[in-house]
């Protein structure tokens, strides 16, 4: 089945202890992004990747990084959580054949609680 | 300004009605435009694709685009309890189609009563 997975689904950390969220895709997608959802904001891309060793910032992302050493593994690393990173994540990925279409495929999201 | 306003709702119709759902943008570049639905607890699934203006038809589903007044709708007819959903419109410009960056309107929630 062609799907995206994020881990984990829920978690409740606290201030400064560094986390990373998982991502995977099973469809050889090239491009990669992140997004969080927060209440009255939509989604809001905090990185993207093109390719293999290719990322770059989207419209948030103080306080994230990103790796992506493989194809279909894009990770998000918050190295110091603050309470204001506190949100819905979401992971998502397209095919550069869709041609400009960008159908995003995303994950079941996770939901990041900073205390 | 937002580049794209979607009335959050909630908009709440009785089964069998025709729903509306609108955004309108700022941004003349943007040429390609979808309607993601989103159940709760769930990650948005695309349920439309329109490129440039016109209409588009898929099942009780029909996007259409107005460019001139930058202005798109999703309609919804013979609506049923399993369209309760969230549903959010994002569009991209050409340029942004290597990058796979889209702007999202906030998201309509619907609920669609038995």
């Amino acid at each position: 089945e062609a799907q995206v997975t994020q881990n984990p689904r829920y978690l409740i950390t606290v201030t400064g202890k560094k986390l990373t969220v998982t991502c995977s895709q099973n469809m050889n997608h090239e491009y990669m992004s992140w997004y969080r959802q927060d209440p009255g904001l939509g989604l809001r891309q905090i990185y993207y990747s093109m390719n293999v060793e290719v990322t770059d910032k989207g419209d948030v992302p103080e306080g994230y990084k990103v790796s992506r050493k493989e194809k279909r593994n894009f990770p998000l690393i918050l190295e110091s959580p603050s309470p204001n990173q506190t949100s819905l994540y979401f992971c998502a990925s397209s095919s550069r054949l869709a041609g400009g279409r960008n159908e995003q495929f995303f994950g079941p999201g996770t939901r990041l609680t900073v205390l | 300004q937002k580049e794209v306003e979607q009335d959050p709702g909630p908009l709440s119709v009785p089964e069998g009605a025709i729903v509306s759902l609108n955004c309108t943008y700022s941004n003349s570049a943007f040429q390609y435009f979808m309607w993601y639905r989103q159940y709760s607890r769930k990650g948005p699934e695309l349920l439309m694709y329109t490129y440039s203006s016109g209409n588009k038809e898929d099942g009780r589903f029909t996007a259409q685009v107005d460019k001139s007044s930058k202005y798109i709708s999703l309609f919804i007819r013979d609506s049923q309890p399993s369209d309760s959903a969230t549903y959010l419109c994002a569009m991209s410009a050409p340029g942004s189609s290597n990058t796979g960056k889209l702007i999202f309107g906030q998201g309509t929630t619907l609920q669609v009563k038995p």
